[in-house]
């Protein structure tokens, strides 16, 4: 498939540990955030999503905290498996729909 | 099942043969928009469009042109492809509401030689 974790970092996780992935957003005036995973050779796939008037939000294994303060999210994945393998990156976006994405972080879950 | 299609899925060309890249989605957005991601980067909006027969350039639209003739149809144009458009191509769509998820088809991957 086609590689698009080439020079980003990785996390290294082990299966069952719990994965911690951040991102520091650059725009004060954006009101929504999202999570996206891919995996090679596939788009990037929705995870889950927290606006601004929030600083935590919880799905099925994941969280996503939100601190406006410093301009940084992070995405928790808990009981990391196999299939968590991926590459990971934050979209921050603004009242006008536009959105800015990070290059991502590659997570590799050992066994 | 709903989703984001993009033809073809791999494609490699020569200097300055027109090309394109269709997409086509089937959840009735209103929103649709290309974006190229090339290693080390993150993606980066090449045009976008909010309805049909309405569309704006995003941050690198150079050499690329789009059309929105449906609203479920937003091919990408290279009518002059360069090296420098070798790269993965996703399209996307979002629901015309505030704070709605892009939803990504599977990418492009387009060689220029």
């Amino acid at each position: 498939g086609e590689s698009v974790g080439l020079h980003l970092p990785t996390l290294s996780v082990q299966e069952g540990d719990n994965s911690i992935i951040n991102c520091a957003y650059s725009n004060s005036a954006s009101d929504y955030f999202i999570w996206y995973k891919q995996e090679s050779g596939k788009g990037p796939q929705f995870i889950i999503d927290i606006r601004s008037n929030m600083d935590k939000r919880q799905g099925q294994r994941v969280t996503v905290l939100l601190n406006k303060t410093v301009k940084h999210l992070s995405l928790q994945i808990a009981a990391t498996q196999p299939g968590d393998s991926a590459v990971y990156f934050c979209a921050e976006g603004d009242s006008w729909g536009k959105f800015q994405f990070g290059a991502g972080t590659q997570v590799v879950v050992t066994p | 099942e709903a989703q984001v299609t993009q033809n073809p899925r791999y494609l490699i060309t020569v200097t300055g043969k027109k090309l394109t890249v269709t997409c086509s989605q089937n959840m009735n957005h209103e929103y649709m928009s290309w974006y190229r991601q090339d290693p080390g980067l993150g993606l980066r909006q090449i045009y976008y469009s909010m309805n049909v027969e309405v569309t704006d350039k995003g941050d690198v639209p150079e050499g690329y042109k789009v059309s929105r003739k449906e609203k479920r149809n937003f091919p990408l144009i290279l009518e002059s492809p360069s090296p420098n458009q070798t790269s993965l191509y996703f399209c996307a769509s979002r629901e015309d509401r505030g704070n709605s998820p892009l939803h990504f088809g599977n990418g492009t991957r387009l060689t220029v030689t």
